[in-house]
Parts: C-alpha cells; structure tokens; sequence
C-alpha cells in the first residue's frame, strides 16, 4: 500500500464539460506529479507542484490546470473536455522536487463521451 | 531530447523460465533510468533504478536491469518466471523541466506468465 489515495476511480464525463480529479499524498510528502495514461501507453507527465506551486509542466494545453493545499494534497482540472481526454490519471507524490522515488495512487478512469 | 523505446509491447514466457524485457534509451546526458511495474488495479511500483553508481541494478522481487551505454541500453532481467510476475512493465528516463524532475515512460511491455 503506497499510501497514495485518488478520487474518484472512474468517472463519466460528456464533451465540453469540466472535471475535478483529487488526490491525497502519501504522509511527509510535499511533491505532487499528475501524468496521464492512454490506452495502450505509457503515462505521460501533465504538471507538478512543490508547495502549492506549479514546478514544472509537460506538454498540455492550459486547459489543463492544478492545486496544491497546504496539506500536501492536490487537484487536477481540466476544462472543455475533449473525447483524447479519455484516460487513466496517476497522481505521485514524493519527498521534495529531486526524490526520483514516486509513490502512484491507483488512478481515476476518466472516459469523455 | 530523451526518449526511451520498449522493443517487444507483448513477451511470454512460462513460468520458471527466463524473462527479458528490452528497452533503449536515447539521452544528451548521462541519464538516470528506472523499471515500473504495474498490475491491474494498482498504482506503479518501482523495480530498480540505475544513477550512473553500478551498471548491474538489482531491485525487487529478483530482477534486475544493466546498463549498457554503448549499446544504448537498460534491459530488464529475471531468472525465473513467476505467475506473480504477470503485469505491465515501464521503462523510464528522468530528465529535469526546471527544477521538475520529469519522468519520461516507454510505452510498455505486458509480461504473461504461462503455468
């Protein structure tokens, strides 16, 4: 158990509207990574935030936005749903910007009709 | 730019048998490489990293991965099969966006175990 909590695991959304994914931080740690996973592919780095700031981003469009709170637990949003957005999102926390050990949560289904 | 290619999206074996996963990587840099693996309905684990402190990496549950940069790559290697072994399994390259430390995944291998 990574300690590592996501919700919720799946959800069904239509085109155009907006969603809020949350996830809880392992205990201590004050690093949040959010990565999307496609069918069939590797997850792929969306954003991370350190102290309630965003410390880096992948490629995505600004449609897709986060927060951090001071307990350590993170939000992900996205706007204007697209059908692409259908996918498994992965939250990983760990210790600091630089700890290259990450703790995933289980994820949340999210598929766009 | 840093990449990573998994050569095989399927491998099976039967169990007690060898496993070998294949990934290459491509980096500017010396690159910090890992193995994820991930079972149905559970988050990514890692396997073993390698940070440039010993080519052969050992990790958890037997395998373990070797660093080849002349050859480009950090494949992955078990011994013997077990039926727990069945899962998907990442390769990965860290790089930094700023002072993110990004990880960058292939696009994976399902491993099947066959009794």
């Amino acid at each position: 158990e990574t300690g590592v909590t996501q919700s919720p695991t799946h959800l069904i959304k239509t085109r155009g509207q907006q969603v809020t994914l949350r996830c809880s931080s392992q205990s201590g740690h004050n690093t949040v990574s959010w990565y999307q996973q496609a069918l069939g592919q590797g997850p792929q780095f969306i954003f991370q935030y350190y102290r309630e700031e965003e410390n880096g981003r992948g490629n995505f469009p600004p449609r897709f936005s986060g927060l951090q709170f001071p307990n350590y637990s993170s939000e992900l949003n996205v706007n204007a749903l697209e059908l692409d957005d259908s996918a498994l999102y992965l939250c990983a926390s760990s210790l600091g910007t630089a700890d290259e050990k990450l703790f995933f949560g289980s994820g949340t289904q999210l598929s766009v009709l | 730019a840093q990449s990573v290619t998994q050569l095989d999206s399927h491998v099976s074996v039967s169990e007690g048998t060898p496993v070998l996963l294949r990934c290459n990587y491509s980096s500017s840099y010396s690159p910090s490489l890992f193995w994820y693996v991930q079972h149905p309905n559970k988050g990514l684990q890692l396997l073993l990293k390698y940070t440039s402190a010993a080519t052969l990496v050992k990790g958890i549950n037997g395998f373990e991965a070797e660093f080849k940069k002349s050859e480009t790559s950090f494949h992955l290697t078990k011994p013997s099969a077990h039926m727990s072994d069945a899962a998907e399994y990442f390769c990965v390259v860290r790089f930094s966006s700023g002072s993110a430390r990004q990880l960058t995944f292939g696009s994976g291998t399902q491993l099947t175990v066959l009794p």
